[in-house]
């Protein structure tokens, strides 16, 4: 099974919300991921965990904050967005270390109004 | 100069061909090449899996790593109208971290 599970599938919130997005995976990985894409552009990282501590932080905007609350889940909390934020944003998760096949959950299309 | 560089398309072939898809990168360090899927609105669904250089072959995907050309490549044989989605090819240079060509658009016609 390499099922990573996302919820939810589509959120649209206005900019003075708070809202989050929540990634599950129960595949034993130890490294997850969060991404954001934009259309017809590559996904772009976000949020790096490895064995529940955050690891790589790609300079991304404080209204957006990762939770790792154990090794199967993963959180993006959301507040004060704004509308350029609107975009599909992806969960992954690989086993960790060096040298791992990364998948990719189906997203959540989010939309800021 | 990007990272990874990848030829967006769009490539359109008739059912049956056989696909070529590329990409070139810059940083010699990179040893894990990923290829995936992403059908529209949908996140990428992992294809190919390759470290270092060579060929790995799952039923009519092949991925070939060059690493002195600084190549990548995935064919697709036999193609069908299913195989029409955006492919992006992937590499790391520890495994942790993946940077992503921009995605070449695939449409194969009945």
């Amino acid at each position: 099974d390499t099922e990573v599970t996302q919820t939810p599938k589509h959120l649209v919130m206005g900019m003075t919300n708070k809202k989050s997005l929540k990634c599950e995976q129960h595949m034993g990985h130890r490294a997850m991921y969060w991404y954001k894409q934009k259309a017809k552009k590559p996904p772009e990282l976000m949020f790096v965990y490895s064995y529940e501590k955050l690891s790589i932080n790609e300079s991304v905007p404080s209204r957006f904050s990762p939770e790792c609350p154990n090794s199967s889940l993963l959180n993006l909390h959301l507040h004060a967005l704004q509308p350029e934020d609107s975009a599909l944003y992806l969960c992954a998760s690989s086993q960790g270390g060096l040298a791992n096949e990364q998948y990719f959950g189906p997203g959540t299309r989010l939309t800021v109004t | 100069q990007k990272e990874v560089e990848q030829d967006p398309g769009p490539l359109s072939v008739p059912e049956g061909a056989i696909v070529s898809l590329n990409c070139t990168y810059s940083n010699s360090a990179f040893q894990y090449f990923m290829w995936y899927r992403q059908y529209s609105r949908k996140g990428p669904e992992l294809l190919m899996y390759t470290y270092s250089s060579g060929n790995k072959e799952d039923g009519r995907f092949t991925a070939q790593v060059d690493k002195s050309s600084k190549y990548i490549s995935l064919f697709i044989r036999d193609s069908q109208p299913s195989d029409s989605a955006t492919y992006l090819c992937a590499m790391s240079v520890t495994g942790n971290q993946f940077y992503f060509g921009t995605g070449t658009s695939l449409t194969v016609i009945p």
